[in-house]
């Protein structure tokens, strides 16, 4: 079964600085990878996925991810990071072949430091 | 377009009690997945159906059922309630099977 690992649970760092959030997936078999991200009191909302073709995947809010087969690796990056980035951030993986249910990590909570 | 829509938003509900949460997909998304987040969890996968048929379950016990209407908006039902079903439960749609898009979710406290 797949399995998703997001290394870090909190990540504090200053507005305008660089983040990276990391996750890692456990299959060696070709997946769908997906970045959400959730903001208090509210649903998923999808910031970028990764469905084939370029590693590098530009997404919604100035993220971008880089899928990275042989590390088995999702991470998350952004290069100068907003008050408003506060949020809980979810990796996901889907196995090949559509209707496949997601499987999520943990989440890792971004706060933004003024 | 309107998105995944949810009702309710909110529920408080009795340990033993039955649930109903409801859900209405984007237009023209025939495939509709629902998933439980508990409180500093990521979310679990339930049940997702599509064209109306079960397509796959999650590690969840037979209280969790499910089904979806013609119009493929989908109901959650949730049988003798416990303490640690208190959750928010999250409803999905996707056009591809691929991405899934997801509604506001039904906050459901049980007492």
């Amino acid at each position: 079964a797949q399995s998703v690992t997001q290394l870090d649970s909190q990540v504090p760092v200053f507005e305008e600085a660089p983040v990276e959030l990391r996750c890692n997936y456990s299959s060696s078999v070709s997946v769908y990878l997906f970045w959400y991200v959730q903001y208090p009191n509210q649903g998923l909302q999808l910031l970028l996925k990764y469905l084939s073709g370029s590693t590098l995947v530009k997404g919604i809010n100035g993220f971008e991810a880089e899928f990275n087969k042989s590390q088995t690796s999702f991470h998350l990056r952004k290069p100068s990071v907003h008050i408003s980035d506060t949020a809980e951030y979810f990796c996901a993986v889907s196995d090949l072949g559509g209707n496949t249910p997601l499987v999520f990590g943990k989440g890792t909570r971004l706060s933004v430091i003024a | 377009d309107a998105g995944v829509t949810q009702s309710p938003t909110h529920l408080i509900k009795t340990r033993g009690q039955h649930v109903t949460l409801r859900c209405s997909p984007i237009s023209g998304h025939k495939s509709v997945s629902w998933y439980q987040q508990v409180l500093g969890q990521g979310p679990q996968f339930i049940f997702q159906y599509y064209e109306k048929e079960e397509r796959g379950r999650g590690n969840f016990p037979d209280r969790f059922s499910a089904r979806q209407f013609p119009n493929y908006s989908s109901e959650l039902n949730v049988n003798a309630l416990l303490l640690g079903d208190s959750a928010l439960y999250l409803c999905a749609s996707s056009l591809t099977g691929f991405e899934q898009y997801f509604g506001p979710g039904t906050r459901l406290t049980v007492t």
